[in-house]
C-alpha cells in the first residue's frame, strides 16, 4: 500500500518556464491538499481539492498558479512563468474523507523546485 | 489568524540524553495541536496530536507533548533520545471547528520546524 507519491522529487526550471508537480494520493483517498514550504519558513496551505473540484484555494497565489485533480490520474500543481521566489518545497497530502484531522494527513515526500 | 512559533531551528543532543522541542502558538479560538516528524528524504508523518481530553499525549516511540492552555504551548519531549530520532520536527495547529466542515477541519498552520540532531 504505497503512500502519497510525489514526482519529481527535484525539479529545476529557468525563469519563465512552467513547472508541473504531480501528486498521487494514497489508494482510496479522494481528498488532496497542497502545501508550500519556502526557505526558512513553515509549511503553508495552498489548496484543497476533491476529484474534479477545487474546494478551497485561499492559500494559492492569484496569478500563475493552478491546481487540478481530475477524475483519473494524479493531482497536478502547475506554476506558469516561474520566478526565483517560487523556489520552495511543495508537499501534497491526502485523506480518505474531508479533513478528519483526528486521523492526521498523510504527506508525500515533496517536490523541491529550484528556479535558476 | 493563527501562528506557530518554534524558537529553536536546530537542537543537537547526545544519544540517551533528554530533549525538549518547544512550540508556542497564538490563536483567538480553541485549537487542535499536532507534531509531525520528517525523516531525511521522506514525507511528514504524524507523531502525535491533541484534540481534547488529557493534556498529555504520547506517541508510540516514546515522545510526549503537553498542551498548556495558559502558556499556549505544546512542547515535545523525550526522556532519552536515539540516533534514529534524528529528523526535523514540525508543530502545527488547526482551528477547532465545531461544524467540522470549515477550514479548521483541514487547514493546518505549521511552525518553521526544529532539526533534531542526535550525536553518538
Amino acid at each position: 500500500n504505497a503512500g502519497v507519491m510525489q514526482n519529481p522529487r527535484h525539479l529545476v526550471r529557468r525563469r519563465g518556464q512552467e513547472a508541473r508537480l504531480r501528486c498521487s494520493p494514497m489508494k482510496g483517498h479522494s481528498h488532496v491538499y497542497w502545501y508550500r514550504q519556502l526557505p526558512e519558513e513553515g509549511l503553508k496551505f495552498m489548496v484543497y481539492l476533491q476529484k474534479e473540484n477545487i474546494i478551497d484555494e485561499s492559500g494559492m497565489p492569484k496569478e500563475r498558479f493552478s491546481a487540478e485533480f481530475p477524475k483519473e490520474g494524479p493531482s497536478i500543481l502547475r506554476i506558469q512563468q516561474v520566478v526565483r521566489g517560487d523556489s520552495a518545497a511543495y508537499f501534497c497530502a491526502s485523506s480518505q474523507l474531508q479533513g478528519l484531522l483526528s486521523y492526521g494527513y498523510t504527506f508525500g515526500s515533496g517536490t523541491r523546485l529550484t528556479v535558476v | 489568524a493563527q501562528s506557530v512559533t518554534q524558537l529553536d531551528s536546530q537542537v543537537p543532543v547526545f544519544e540517551e540524553a533528554p530533549v525538549e522541542l518547544r512550540c508556542n502558538y497564538s490563536s483567538s479560538v480553541s485549537v487542535y495541536l499536532f507534531w509531525y516528524v520528517q525523516y531525511p528524504n521522506q514525507g511528514l508523518q504524524l507523531l502525535l496530536k491533541y484534540l481534547s481530553g488529557s493534556t498529555l499525549v504520547e506517541s508510540i516511540n516514546g515522545f510526549e507533548a503537553e498542551f498548556n492552555k495558559s502558556q499556549t504551548s505544546f512542547h515535545l519531549r523525550k526522556p532519552s533520545v536515539h540516533i534514529s530520532d534524528t529528523a526535523e520536527y514540525f508543530c502545527a495547529v488547526s482551528e477547532k471547528d465545531k461544524a467540522y466542515s470549515g477550514a479548521g477541519s483541514y487547514q493546518l498552520t505549521f511552525g518553521k520546524g526544529t532539526k533534531l540532531s542526535v550525536i553518538p
